[in-house]
């Protein structure tokens, strides 16, 4: 049972390129989220998908789309990078939508924006 | 606004004595707790919640919070520190009334078990 899977776990790119920020969950939850972490920070959330076929903003979704392209899958994209997008991502998922399940976390990915 | 405090950045504890990590909250409603640890290069983990009821709650790897009401707290605490918990520890909170997806994160403390 792998739960959360995100690819890739780090990737540096350059001011102005894309990339997309992949996520997998096996666990048949239906919202997902996608996280930032930055030091002094803890965990903002950039946007969230309650279930399949919605996505919602979360506090800082400016520079940022995403696509719930089915239960499984949430991808995060980047559409042309800033240095003020360098980071850690995480993706999350949990079952249901009640505010007492837990989230699980996939490993992040440690992104560099040069 | 709703928010969530970990006063300490880091905690630092020797092996075998016990420890607090402290969190407060500042919410309307009841809200419901959570506490999440993060070793290096790896996403949360989740601990324990507080959802209503006993006021001292259990959780994984002998961890267990006590949430005090009328002082707006979730202290995370553990009766004797393993040099294995040293990793850091996030307090979070579900507000009453707001979205489901919302869950608001404190700034993380780091906690460091000396052996």
């Amino acid at each position: 049972n792998a739960g959360v899977t995100q690819t890739p776990k780090f990737q540096v790119l350059k001011t102005g390129q894309s990339m997309t920020l992949q996520c997998a969950q096996d666990m048949n939850h239906n919202s997902m989220y996608w996280y930032r972490q930055d030091p002094g920070m803890g965990l903002r959330l950039i946007y969230y998908s309650a279930s399949e076929g919605t996505t919602d903003k979360g506090e800082v979704p400016n520079g940022y789309n995403v696509s719930r392209l089915n239960k499984r899958e949430f991808s995060l994209r980047l559409e042309s990078a800033a240095p003020s997008q360098t980071s850690v991502y995480f993706c999350a998922s949990r079952d249901g939508q009640g505010r007492n399940s837990p989230l699980h976390f996939g490993n992040g990915t440690r992104l560099t924006v040069t | 606004a709703q928010s969530v405090a970990q006063p300490e950045d880091q905690v630092n504890v020797a092996e075998g004595n016990p420890l607090t990590v402290k969190c407060t909250y500042s919410v309307s409603g009841n809200p419901y707790l959570f506490w999440y640890v993060q070793y290096p290069n790896r996403g949360l983990q989740f601990l324990l919640k507080y959802i209503t009821g006993d006021n001292l709650v259990k959780g994984s790897y002998g961890f267990e919070a006590e949430f005090n009401k009328s002082q707006t707290s979730f202290h995370l605490k553990k009766p004797s520190a393993l040099v294995s918990d040293s990793a850091l520890y996030f307090c979070a909170v579900s507000p009453y009334g707001g979205a489901t997806n919302k869950l608001i994160f404190g700034t993380g403390t780091l906690l460091a078990v000396q052996p």
